[in-house]
């Protein structure tokens, strides 16, 4: 009876690695988005997808950050050349629609906690 | 850009006190209006949300109004609990209304 699940919870990786980070949203979710959460922050968008297409990839930081979604069901968020500034929460949420619209109404994942050393 | 400011924590109230948590949004449009709720230990979660002018969200005895004229949802709570402590987030859509931007968080603590 799955929640959003994120794999892996906690990721320990040294400066300068590559990452990957997974998102297994709910069944049926149409929208998935993407978040980064630092310490005592909101949550900051990064990318949101609707179907398998990223219909608003604005809040990606820089293009060592990309995700796909290619079957429109599970995300991977992808990031190369990992920094120290990379570490924090990323959050997956996913979301249904309703008349095709977006609700607003997320459904959280609990996190993949990044370390950057 | 659409932009959240919420109060800043952490709050410290004792059991069956009244809350407020202050929230403002800027916007071009009308964006829809969300409190979520993360209980510790616990993913974000929606606690209520409101998507047009004068409409009261309500969910757990909270609260808010979308006040248009003071671009406010400031979020209240007549009685609070201790399983109330959890830290809240203001949120709105953006302009696109597909992207959902959240405030800094208000940590909420409740003694018994």
């Amino acid at each position: 009876g799955a929640g959003v699940s994120q794999t892996p919870s906690n990721k320990v990786t040294e400066k300068g690695k590559y990452v990957e980070l997974r998102c297994d949203p709910i069944s049926g979710h149409t929208a998935l988005y993407w978040y980064r959460q630092s310490l005592g922050q909101g949550p900051e968008f990064l990318i949101y997808f609707q179907g398998t297409g990223a219909a608003d990839d604005s809040g990606l930081p820089n293009d060592r950050f990309f995700a796909v979604r290619p079957e429109g069901s599970v995300s991977t968020l992808k990031i190369q050349r990992t920094e120290r500034g990379d570490s924090a929460v990323y959050l997956c949420a996913s979301s249904p629609l309703t008349g095709g619209k977006v609700t607003g109404e997320l459904f959280f994942g609990e996190g993949s906690r990044l370390t950057v050393l | 850009g659409n932009s959240v400011t919420q109060m800043e924590g952490p709050v410290t109230l004792s059991e069956e006190a009244f809350l407020t948590i202050n929230c403002t949004y800027t916007a071009t449009g009308y964006p829809s209006l969300f409190w979520y709720v993360q209980y510790p230990g616990e993913g974000l979660q929606l606690l209520l949300k409101a998507t047009k002018a004068d409409d009261k969200g309500s969910n757990k005895g909270f609260e808010a109004t979308y006040r248009k004229e003071t671009t406010s949802f400031h979020l209240e709570k007549g009685s609070v609990q201790v399983s109330d402590s959890a830290v809240y987030f203001c949120a709105s859509t953006y302009s696109s209304a597909s992207k959902i931007i959240f405030g800094s968080g208000t940590r909420l603590s409740i003694r018994p």
